[in-house]
């Protein structure tokens, strides 16, 4: 079983609508959690850090669910320049990182 | 900004040459990373580095060496390069507990 688990998508979603996806993870001792946007052929770049509390930066939501062991990220009013993978990384030291492969968005007008 | 730079985005190498690849970065972080990145598999981790001169092997280092003699420095080493090594190859660097931050990526191509 992967350490952590993304639904690899594509999720086809329409401009404007709200989309969310979950990032599950095995391993109850990480602690520290991000949100990663990688456009087609280009690097992973940080979205946001997931907080216990949950956070928002503008139209983008990221949960953290210790018990049941997942974040989330909730995209309100989609655009078209949302359209990207996503990927989840569970964080449990300074060099112990588990990535996850990724979900992929695709934001259609 | 944290700025982490890779030597080269598109690289094309034949098989069996010995390849290098850089990454800087300019932050003074401890911590760096290689990962290499393939459609379906998403990031693996090679080898990562958390002082000058310190390397530790991470999910798949067989065919690749790093060397880590300053501590902006972290290169990557194909010793012989194959085609199976061809890939997206991601450097990233991070001070601690903070979230990594990547460079540009280098596209290797082994002909």
């Amino acid at each position: 079983r992967k350490e952590v688990e993304q639904d690899p998508g594509p999720f086809n979603v329409p401009e404007g609508a709200t989309v969310a996806f979950n990032c599950t993870y095995s391993n109850s001792a990480s602690q520290s959690f991000f949100w990663y946007r990688q456009d087609c052929r280009k690097e992973p770049k940080l979205l946001m850090s997931v907080y216990s509390s949950g956070n928002e930066d503008g139209r983008f939501t990221a949960q953290l669910n210790r018990a049941s062991q997942y974040i989330s990220l909730l995209i309100r009013d989609s655009k078209l320049s949302d359209s990207a993978t996503y990927l989840c990384v569970a964080q449990y030291s300074n060099y112990q990182l588990i990535w996850g492969a990724g979900t992929k968005l695709i934001i259609k007008p | 900004d944290v700025k982490v730079t890779q030597s080269s985005r598109y690289l094309v190498k034949r098989t069996g040459e010995k390849v290098f690849l850089e990454c800087v970065q300019d932050m003074d972080h401890e911590n760096m990373f290689w990962y290499r990145q393939d459609p379906g598999l998403g990031l693996r981790l090679i080898y990562f580095s958390y002082d000058v001169k310190m390397k530790e092997k991470g999910d798949i280092p067989e065919g690749y060496s790093v060397s880590r003699e300053k501590k902006e420095r972290f290169s990557l080493i194909l010793e012989s390069a194959s085609t199976n090594q061809t890939s997206m190859y991601l450097c990233a660097s991070l001070a601690s507990n903070q979230p990594q931050h990547f460079g540009d990526g280098t596209r290797l191509s082994i002909l």
